[in-house]
């Protein structure tokens, strides 16, 4: 069935350091990623998404690397602050018919230290 | 702030009841998404209206219905529960759940205990 899934529940970084986030799905017909963060006590909140013909997208300090080949994405945080702590998911979408339902990964924990 | 709005923020109640958990989505989106979110399931999408009809479907048990009025708001019912329903509910909207994806807004959530 399909799946996505990160390898790393966890994650800790300096406070200015780069930090970069993986996710593995498992479903190739999916034509949308997108990377959501959730706050404690909040909603996921849409960070970034990108097309399944593109292989990487940039935002503000984020990147987002699709490589279809072995079915990784990952997002790239520069100069990571404090306010970027939080759990960070990856999503899938695969639109056909009228299903656009969102399959997401567990999670990682991004822990900034000062 | 996503625009979303969801009520109650926190709901506790007792094994075999029933609640009900209300969204209401951003203006001008069409369509409602509701996803649990718990610790061993992480984030499993449950079901979408869109303009007041059923989209689509995912693992949504059949204790749990809900529907999307002519206002747009939509209802989560959860009957008969069970300890293992205590879990966060969140609820989405989107503009549009026609073809192509449309980004998601997500509400607050309900945390839902189950005692």
């Amino acid at each position: 069935g399909e799946s996505v899934g990160l390898h790393l529940p966890t994650l800790s970084v300096q406070e200015g350091d780069n930090s970069i986030i993986n996710c593995a799905y498992s479903n190739s017909a999916s034509d949308y990623f997108i990377w959501y963060k959730q706050e404690s006590g909040k909603g996921p909140q849409f960070i970034i998404d990108i097309r399944s013909n593109m292989d990487k997208r940039q935002g503000q300090r984020v990147t987002v690397l699709l490589n279809k080949t072995v079915k990784h994405l990952s997002l790239q945080i520069a100069a990571t602050q404090p306010g970027d702590s939080a759990v960070y998911f990856c999503a899938e979408n695969r639109s056909g018919g009228s299903n656009y339902k969102l399959t997401f990964g567990k999670g990682t924990l991004l822990t900034v230290n000062p | 702030d996503s625009g979303v709005t969801q009520t109650p923020k926190h709901l506790i109640t007792a094994t075999g009841q029933r609640v009900t958990l209300r969204c209401s989505p951003r203006s001008g989106d069409l369509s409602v998404y509701w996803y649990q979110q718990s610790l061993d399931q992480g984030l499993q999408f449950l079901i979408q209206y869109y303009n007041g009809e059923e989209r689509a479907k995912g693992n949504i048990l059949e204790r749990f219905s809900a529907q999307q009025f002519p206002d747009l708001h939509s209802e989560l019912n959860l009957s008969s529960l069970e300890l293992g329903d205590s879990a966060l509910y969140f609820c989405a909207s989107s503009v549009d759940g026609g073809a192509g994806y449309n980004e998601q807004f997500f509400g607050p959530g309900t945390r839902l205990t189950v005692l």
